[in-house]
């Protein structure tokens, strides 16, 4: 299996830090995902990224794809406690197979 | 509201019962996947329809059955689940092709007795 191991597992800021997720593995992705989950419901996608050293802004959010396509981080900027969360990788294997990081927990404290 | 709805949202049953997760999608999407979310384990992929036809099946045990009868509808059948099969279980659907995200349900939580 190609294992996806996220850190840290857990992390709790206030509001204002700023904050870094990150992803890797030791396999090649084509291409790699980030979702976000909150409670009761089912993840959502926040972005996807393709190109090796690749970097995609979403607001406040930056994310960015390892050169080698193995591995990837993302970067909160003044955290909000709507940002919290459990953000979840996920890298792109073969046919319509993706592969699940380990996930963060993010809680934003006001 | 998500396109992808799944009933029910909440389901106990005991280890001798027979039960079936539904998932149904509003979008248009080619292949429909299930995923089991167990706590402090990575998403586990189970079950990829495309087209209507299983292109995956992720080593999963027979008491779990998948039905696709079309693309908008994705059945799990429930046969003499074990304790550990509790979980939250996931519904996706996707248009084929490279980096398509996946849309998820808001998932059933399972718990088995």
């Amino acid at each position: 299996t190609q294992l996806l191991e996220q850190s840290p597992q857990f992390l709790s800021i206030q509001e204002g830090e700023n904050l870094t997720v990150y992803c890797n593995s030791s396999s090649v992705f084509s291409s790699l995902q980030w979702y976000r989950q909150e409670p009761g419901e089912g993840p959502v996608l926040l972005v996807t990224v393709v190109t090796g050293g690749e970097v995609k802004k979403l607001k406040r959010l930056t994310f960015q794809f390892g050169d080698a396509r193995k591995d990837s981080s993302l970067h909160i900027t003044a955290a909000q406690p709507g940002d919290t969360g459990l953000y979840l990788c996920a890298g792109e294997r073969g046919f319509q197979k993706l592969v699940f990081g380990t996930g963060t927990r993010l809680l934003v404290s006001p | 509201e998500t396109g992808v709805t799944q009933t029910p949202r909440h389901l106990v049953m005991g280890m001798t019962n027979k039960k079936s997760l539904k998932c149904e999608q509003h979008l248009g999407h080619n292949a429909m996947y299930w995923y089991k979310q167990s706590a402090k384990k990575p998403l586990e992929l189970m079950f990829v329809y495309s087209l209507e036809e299983r292109v995956e099946n992720n080593s999963v045990p027979s008491r779990f059955s998948p039905e696709c009868p079309n693309s908008s509808h994705l059945f799990l059948h429930l046969h003499t689940l074990q304790p550990e099969d509790s979980a939250l279980y996931l519904c996706a659907s996707s248009q084929p092709g490279t980096g398509k995200a996946l849309h998820f349900g808001n998932g059933t939580r399972l718990t088995v007795t």
